[in-house]
C-alpha cells in the first residue's frame, strides 16, 4: 500500500514569505502529526490532527499552523518565515500508536 | 517534564558484532509506549521496535531487542549480527496514551557499522 507522502521534497524561501507544506496520510489513517527537525533542538513535535480537529499542539508560535480536510490530507503552513525555521519537516499518520512517518519536506529560509 | 536522553552521540560497531544504544527517559505517567526508529541518510524514519511499558517482556524483532528497566526508565536497543545497512541515526522515544499520539523524542546517536 502507498505509504505517507509528503510534497514538496525540498524548499527555498526568502526571509519574511509564508509556506505550505503537504502531507498525505496512508488510506484509512485518520491521525496525521508534524514534526520539525534541527540539528539544534532536534525532533520536536509541532501537532496532530484527528478527524480535521486539531487534537494535540506543541510548543511553537503561531506562526505555525495546519489543518486537516476531510480526506485526512494534512496541510500546515508556517508565516513569516525566519531564519531559523529552516528544517526538515516530518509528517506522520497513524492508526492508534503505531506511526509511519514520510520522507519529509527540508526547507531552507534565505 | 517529559524528556528522552541518549548519552552516546555517535557509535562505531564492526559488522557481523553486537552493539547497544542507550536510553533513559523521564516521566510520572504510568502509562506509556516506547519506541526505537531509525533515520537513514535517506531521511525517513522507519520503526525498530516498540515496547508497551505496561509489559513485563522485553520486546524482539529479528536482530534488534530492547532491554526495558521500568524502574530505572531505562529502554537501551541490542542490535545483534550488525550489517552495514544498520548505519544510521537511532531516536528514542516514547508516547504517554493519555496525551494522545505525540511522541517525544531523544537526540539520536549515530550508528555506523564499519565492514
Amino acid at each position: 500500500k502507498a505509504g505517507v507522502t509528503q510534497t514538496p521534497r525540498y524548499l527555498i524561501k526568502t526571509r519574511g514569505q509564508q509556506v505550505t507544506l503537504s502531507c498525505s496520510p496512508i488510506s484509512g489513517h485518520r491521525s496525521v502529526s508534524w514534526y520539525q527537525q534541527t540539528p539544534g533542538q532536534g525532533l520536536q513535535f509541532l501537532f496532530e490532527y484527528f478527524s480535521e480537529t486539531q487534537r494535540n499542539k506543541g510548543n511553537f508560535p503561531g506562526r505555525f499552523s495546519g489543518r486537516q480536510f476531510s480526506n485526512s490530507r494534512s496541510e500546515m503552513n508556517v508565516s513569516t518565515l525566519e531564519l531559523g525555521d529552516s528544517a526538515l519537516y516530518l509528517c506522520a499518520s497513524s492508526l492508534g500508536p503505531l506511526y509511519t512517518f514520510g520522507s519529509g519536506t527540508r526547507l531552507t529560509v534565505v | 517534564a517529559q524528556t528522552v536522553t541518549q548519552s552516546q552521540p555517535e557509535m562505531s560497531v564492526q559488522e557481523a558484532e553486537t552493539v547497544t544504544l542507550s536510553c533513559t527517559y523521564d516521566t510520572s505517567e504510568n502509562n506509556y509506549y516506547l519506541f526505537w526508529y531509525k533515520q537513514p541518510p535517506s531521511r525517513q524514519m522507519i520503526l525498530v521496535i516498540r515496547q508497551e511499558a505496561y509489559k513485563q517482556q522485553n520486546a524482539t524483532e529479528n536482530r534488534f531487542s530492547v532491554n526495558f528497566q521500568k524502574a530505572a526508565k531505562s529502554f537501551s536497543l541490542k542490535i545483534s549480527d550488525s550489517q552495514l545497512g544498520d548505519t544510521a541515526m537511532y531516536f528514542c522515544a516514547f508516547m504517554i496514551r493519555e496525551y494522545g499520539n505525540k511522541l517525544v523524542f531523544g537526540a539520536g546517536t549515530i550508528l555506523r557499522v564499519k565492514s
